[in-house]
């Protein structure tokens, strides 16, 4: 079975720019999350889809982000204009039902700003 | 509002020795605990889990870790340490859908 994957792996982009990450969660995973680990801080939550409806957005940090997962299957996460405090590794994750379930990570997306 | 504290951010040890990687949690509901590894330049790999039942949990690699209510603790611990078991240990809290991580202990195994 194919685990979570993520597109790009690595992103390179100017200040101003626009990047888009890509997650593939393991099909049949209903629930898909967006994590970011900055900085060698913490990994933080930023969003949980259920299907393609937001379930919880409250970790993401400002409206220059917007995460869609049309369908229910991929989703997307755009940031634009991307900032310098934006770069970092982005996380994906996803599950089966229930909200009990082990969340399988991908391999993650670095972005850097510069 | 949980939150997990993973005590120790870098933790040298040598080959064949016993290791603890400590993580202590808050959290005024139930959690599900979890520890996970990052290899280098790898993603995020499930280490091992406590969901309910036993409270010693242990991981196909040779971990095991403790859930201990009355202390807020989960730590992991390995009798015997590898070169190979060099990594990123997280540990983490899941409570609604929400994993909450610690900042990370970075193991590392020297010859």
């Amino acid at each position: 079975e194919a685990g979570v994957t993520q597109f790009p792996s690595h992103s390179v982009i100017e200040k101003g720019q626009t990047v888009t990450l890509r997650c593939d969660p393991i099909s049949g995973h209903d629930n898909l999350y967006w994590y970011r680990r900055v900085m060698g801080k913490e990994i933080k939550f930023l969003l949980h889809f259920v299907k393609e409806s937001k379930q919880d957005e409250s970790g993401m940090p400002n409206n220059r982000f917007l995460a869609e997962r049309t369908g229910g299957t991929y989703s997307t996460l755009k940031v634009q204009p991307a900032e310098l405090e934006d770069s970092g590794v982005y996380f994906c994750a996803s599950s089966p039902l229930p909200l009990t379930d082990t969340q399988y990570f991908g391999p993650g997306t670095r972005l850097t700003v510069l | 509002a949980q939150s997990v504290t993973q005590l120790d951010s870098q933790v040298p040890v040598f080959e064949e020795a016993p290791v603890e990687l400590r993580c202590n949690y808050s959290s005024s509901v139930s959690v599900y605990l979890f520890w996970y590894v990052q290899y280098p330049n790898q993603g995020l790999q499930l280490l091992l889990k406590y969901l309910s039942g036993s409270t010693l949990v242990e991981s196909i690699n040779g971990f095991e870790a403790e859930f201990n209510k009355s202390q807020t603790s989960f730590h992991l611990r390995k009798p015997s340490v590898h070169i190979s078991d060099t990594a990123e240990y997280f540990c983490a809290a899941l409570n609604a859908g929400k994993s909450t991580f610690g900042d990370g202990t970075t193991l590392t195994v020297k010859p």
